[in-house]
């Protein structure tokens, strides 16, 4: 089966440009959650959505950062303008409705670098 | 204060040794607990669950206290392929299983 797949792997781009990073869950995931890694501040929540619904999008660090799911084996996480500081290694995880404990089902990740 | 707290390391072990991580959590009211293991430029993935009662799989044993909100991992019998970072996660809202992740551990074990 596949896992979740994002793309691209790598993306470099310029400041102040548009970056949009996509993701395909598990096929019958109902939970679909974006996170953010860096040296400094770990692995961070940015949103999460549930039946292509975002439930909690508390952890996006601003209005350039903005994440849709328009069908359940699709979302997009987009920033615009991009700037250096979010640079980091983006995962898409996903997650089936069921029995405690949730196993989470990450990606590859996508590592951005904007110059 | 973190919601999740770990000693980031690195821990350097010979093979064979055994090491412990520990990692503690801030909300009283987290429901469910795990270890994820990350390899170097690679994903996450889910290591073990945490059971109040602790438990084992392998050489990894897990505890919990939640009376001290504090969570262990104990990996017996070191291999060079147990190198990686280990992320101590915790769930606070039963409903969604929204995960928190702390910063990691880097174990080395070398030759």
């Amino acid at each position: 089966d596949a896992g979740v797949i994002q793309s691209p792997r790598h993306e470099v781009t310029e400041m102040g440009q548009e970056v949009t990073l996509r993701c395909k869950p598990i096929s019958g995931h109902d939970y679909l959650f974006w996170y953010r890694q860096t040296m400094m501040r770990g692995l961070e929540l940015l949103i999460y959505f549930n039946n292509n619904v975002p439930i909690d999008d508390s952890g996006m660090p601003e209005d350039r950062f903005s994440a849709k799911m328009p069908n359940a084996s699709f979302s997009t996480l987009k920033i615009q303008p991009s700037e250096p500081r979010d640079s980091a290694v983006y995962f898409c995880a996903s997650s089936p409705r069921g029995q405690v404990p949730y196993e989470q089902y990450f990606g590859p990740g996508t590592r951005l670098t904007v110059t | 204060r973190k919601e999740v707290e770990q000693d980031p390391g690195p821990f350097n072990v010979p093979e064979g040794a055994t090491v412990a991580f520990n990692c503690t959590y801030s909300n009283s009211a987290s429901q469910s607990f795990f270890w994820y293991r990350q390899d170097c430029r690679k994903e996450p993935k889910l290591l073990m669950s945490v059971y109040s009662s602790g438990n084992e799989d392998g050489r990894f044993t897990a505890q919990l206290n939640r009376a001290s909100q504090y969570i262990s991992l104990l990996i017996r019998d070191s291999k060079l392929s147990d190198s990686a970072t280990y992320l101590c996660v915790v769930n606070i809202d039963y409903n969604t299983g929204k995960l928190i992740f702390g910063q990691g551990t880097t174990l080395q074990v070398k030759p």
